[in-house]
């Protein structure tokens, strides 16, 4: 499967734990979004990055989220201190973007967290 | 602040009946809208966005840029067409920063 792939594809922690998410996004895309989904809702921005610098981030992103795109290609989604209210589905997407415009957006499959 | 409102949480229509699934939006700008689709058990994936005014499976999608509406019209349903449906807003600056409604399921009766 040459889509974009995350990992986990499920994760159950304890309340307090440390969790952290891979994406690896289509090769060639230089950007790369992470978005989180809770149940009966669509998907709500959280953070992307335009290659390695993470150009914006969302209100919903607490400071006990961090996310990194060390070397352009692959990225990680760090959550510290789970709360039950993080639970939800976390998406990772990846677009091209190019001098004249860019391609739809790739998404993954997810990663499913459910803090016990 | 952009908002897109599926007014509808699940819809069931006849096999051969016109579907639409309505989709509203609030953007200050000029935005460009999208409809993704997820079939069970797939991931989130692209059905067609508003500036390639194309046909895929057999769904068009206007933009109304008076009535701030994007529905998605398919004059004959398919049971393959069951599946989860989101209407989805970004800017046209190059961020492609998706915001989303929250859905509609959509159930073809056979």
């Amino acid at each position: 499967d040459t889509g974009v792939s995350q990992d986990p594809r499920h994760k159950i922690t304890k309340r307090g734990q440390n969790v952290t998410f891979r994406c690896d996004p289509i090769s060639e895309h230089n950007r790369l979004y992470w978005y989180r989904q809770t149940l009966g809702q669509g998907p709500e921005f959280l953070t992307y990055f335009q290659n390695e610098a993470q150009l914006e981030k969302s209100r919903l992103l607490s400071d006990r989220f961090s996310a990194e795109r060390p070397k352009g290609s692959f990225s990680t989604l760090e959550i510290q201190r789970t709360e039950q209210g993080d639970s939800a589905m976390y998406l990772c997407a990846s677009s091209l973007l190019t001098g004249v415009g860019y391609t739809e957006a790739f998404f993954g499959q997810g990663t499913r967290l459910t803090v016990v | 602040a952009q908002r897109v409102t599926q007014p509808e949480k699940l819809l069931s229509v006849f096999k051969g009946a016109p579907v639409e699934l309505k989709c509203n939006y609030s953007y200050s700008g000029s935005p460009e809208l999208f409809w993704y689709v997820q079939y069970s058990r797939q991931r989130l994936q692209l059905l067609l966005r508003h500036i390639s005014r194309e046909s895929i499976k057999g769904f068009t999608a206007d933009l109304n840029k008076g009535e701030t509406s994007f529905h998605l019209k398919k004059p004959f349903a398919q049971e393959e067409d069951s599946a989860m449906y989101y209407c989805a807003l970004s800017s046209n600056f190059g961020n492609e920063k998706l915001t989303f409604g929250t859905g509609t399921r959509l159930t073809i009766i056979p």
